[in-house]
């Protein structure tokens, strides 16, 4: 049973366009969310995080909604750039180290 | 400073084999995980060290697994009697005790077994 859902799999813009990413989460004990993006043969690297307590962080381009009546987060980028192609994690912690990961959304931005 | 290293980077082994996976974390870094993608799966989570206390083993898939961290700093992922359905992107990242939900991760070590 997938806790962390992310249900789109891949998505294509044109660089200077929004990019926007869902995470959809089923245990409402979740407070952390994190994102995470991973370029091909490397590791995941940290991106933005959010607490519940928010429901919004930003941080240059990138800014991380979270709606917790609707158990739903969202990753915006803008303007998107090239160097932004990657497969993009979601993860979400009922505060403690353990950490579920999304299956990843494929971004393409295209030139 | 040198990031999360793991090695190999790759790795082809026969069903039945078993094979040792390494990481060294970022020194300094007191918490130790180990997760497993396989192939259009999220990242799973296997174990979990800080420091001196006992692991977090509830992420293991079967006792073919075992991970040992030798000193607080290098760690070795064990897989005992390979499968094929293991075959997968054995990533290891650490962090330190104060940001735990920032997590460095290493390059990885893809696992085929054949």
């Amino acid at each position: 049973d997938q806790q962390v859902k992310q249900n789109s799999p891949s998505l294509s813009v044109q660089e200077g366009r929004f990019s926007i990413l869902n995470c959809d989460y089923t245990n409402s004990m979740f407070d952390y969310f994190l994102w995470y993006k991973k370029y091909p043969a490397e590791g995941p690297t940290f991106l933005i995080s959010i607490s519940s307590i928010k429901d919004k962080n930003e941080d240059g381009r990138f800014t991380v909604f979270l709606n917790k009546s609707a158990k739903h987060l969202s990753l915006h980028i803008v303007p998107s750039q090239p160097g932004d192609s990657a497969v993009y994690f979601c993860a979400a912690s009922p505060g403690t180290y353990k950490y579920i990961f999304g299956t990843g959304t494929r971004l393409k931005v295209l030139a | 400073g040198a990031g999360v290293s793991q090695s190999p980077s790759n790795k082809v082994t026969e069903k039945g084999k078993d094979v040792e996976l390494r990481c060294d974390p970022i020194s300094g870094h007191t918490a130790l995980y180990w997760y497993r993608q396989s192939l259009g799966q999220g990242l799973e989570f296997l174990i979990y060290f800080q420091g001196n206390s006992a692991p977090d083993k509830s992420g293991l898939p079967s006792d073919r697994f075992s991970a040992e961290r030798t000193g607080g700093s290098v760690s070795t992922l064990t897989i005992q009697r390979t499968q094929q359905e293991d075959s997968a992107v054995y990533l290891c990242a650490s962090s330190s005790r104060l940001a735990v939900y920032e997590q460095y991760f290493g390059p990885g070590t893809r696992l085929t077994v054949t």
